[in-house]
Formats: C-alpha cells, structure tokens, sequence
C-alpha cells in the first residue's frame, strides 16, 4: 500500500507560487513530514518538513492538514532552477520510502 | 555543502565483475545508512538499511550475497555489486540521518550511476 499520493505532474509558471499537494492518510502519530526534491541525475535535497503546525523556511512553506491527512508545501517564486521530481514522506528516523513524487516543470 | 559524500559518481564495468561504491557522512556519524536504488524515469527503492557494526538488513527481494554492505566505521559505508550484470545498471544513491529529535533529516548523496556492459 502507498503510503503517499501525489500528482505525477504539475506544471508552474516562472515567479509564480507553485502548490504540491501530498495526500499521507496513513500517517502515524510520531512521523513527521518530510519533503524532498530530486533534480535529474541527482541525490534527494532536503526541502523541510512538519509535525503538524505550518512550518516555514528559506526554500518553501508547508501547510500540514488538522488531521494530519494531507500537506501541501509551497514554492513561493517558482525558478526554473525549481524543476524537479518533489517526493513527500512519513517519517519518524527509521526508514525513508518513497512514492512516486510529483514531477514540477516550470516554464518561462 | 555536501554533507554526505558517494563515490564514485560513475563508473561502467565489464559484466561478472565487481563494484564497490562508497557513503561518507562528512561531518556526522551515522550508525545507520540507507542505500537505494534508483531506474530511470522511476521513484527511489530502499535496498537496504547499513547498521555499524552489525548485519545489513536487506528489503524483500534484494539478494545480499548479490549486494555486499559493510559499514565498518561510524562515518563509512560501503555498496559492493558482486558479479554485476547489465540488469544490475542502475542509480544507486546512499542516505544517512544527521541529528535527532525534531530536527533530524536524511541526507543524500550525490548517486553513483552504475552501466554494466
């Protein structure tokens, strides 16, 4: 069973705010949220992640769902350099397993 | 900067031989290390997580005769691919969690892309 759903593609203009949604239904109690980009040919970067408040830094927003269901992370000024498969995950310092991500091509 | 350093980031092999890759936590100790394994146009698969001084422990379907894991010190480990075969080619990018508590992240490194002639 996916432990996340995402869109496959989204696509955002450039200086834009780009919204990834992530559906993690199944989350438990301890994981947090994380998020990862993979640019082409590339290891994961780490983008932030959340508990359960909103949470905030210099490369993107999370918004975290009450229930704790959902996020969706926001790239406030979408660059090209932002084009990259986006991964959302449970995790809680065990393991880290990813779905399919959702791959954000933004255009000129 | 990179806080985990792979090497080597390419390498093509002759098929039977084998390839060591290698996963250093820079400026951290890591008693675990996570390798995946990556085909193109698809999402990363856990392989197996690399536990220091101790036994890997592999996923279900990945041979650990065929995928040799030695983490042998806190800042190092290594992927072997015994005998590889063309269907061996494949992104392979190691992991290590730095810090604890809240603030804990998995760091990556830079992948290893591996083409078995």
């Amino acid at each position: 069973d996916a432990k996340t759903t995402q869109p496959p593609s989204m696509d955002c203009a450039e200086g834009r705010a780009a919204n990834l949604p992530c559906n993690h239904s199944t989350i438990s109690g301890n994981e947090y949220v994380y998020w990862y980009r993979q640019i082409h040919s590339q290891g994961p970067q780490y983008i932030i992640h959340g508990l359960k408040n909103n949470e905030t830094n210099e490369m993107a927003s999370l918004i975290i769902t009450e229930d704790r269901k959902s996020s969706t992370l926001i790239l406030p000024h979408a660059t090209l350099r932002d084009t990259a498969v986006y991964y959302c995950t449970p995790y809680a310092g065990n393991m880290l397993t990813f779905g399919g991500g959702t791959r954000l091509m933004v255009k000129p | 900067g990179a806080v985990v350093s792979q090497h080597p980031s390419r390498v093509i092999c002759k098929s039977g031989t084998s390839v060591k890759i290698e996963c250093r936590s820079l400026d951290f100790q890591a008693t675990t290390m996570f390798w995946y394994r990556q085909f193109p146009k698809q999402s990363l698969m856990l392989m197996a997580t690399s536990n220091e001084g101790s036994k890997a422990t592999y996923e279900q379907g990945v041979e650990k005769d065929k995928f040799l894991i030695n983490h042998a010190s806190l800042t190092l480990s290594t992927l072997t691919v015994t005998s590889a075969h063309p269907e061996d080619s494949s992104f392979y990018i190691c992991s290590a969690p730095k810090s604890g508590g809240r603030d804990e992240k998995l760091f990556f490194g830079s992948g290893t892309q591996l083409s078995v002639l």
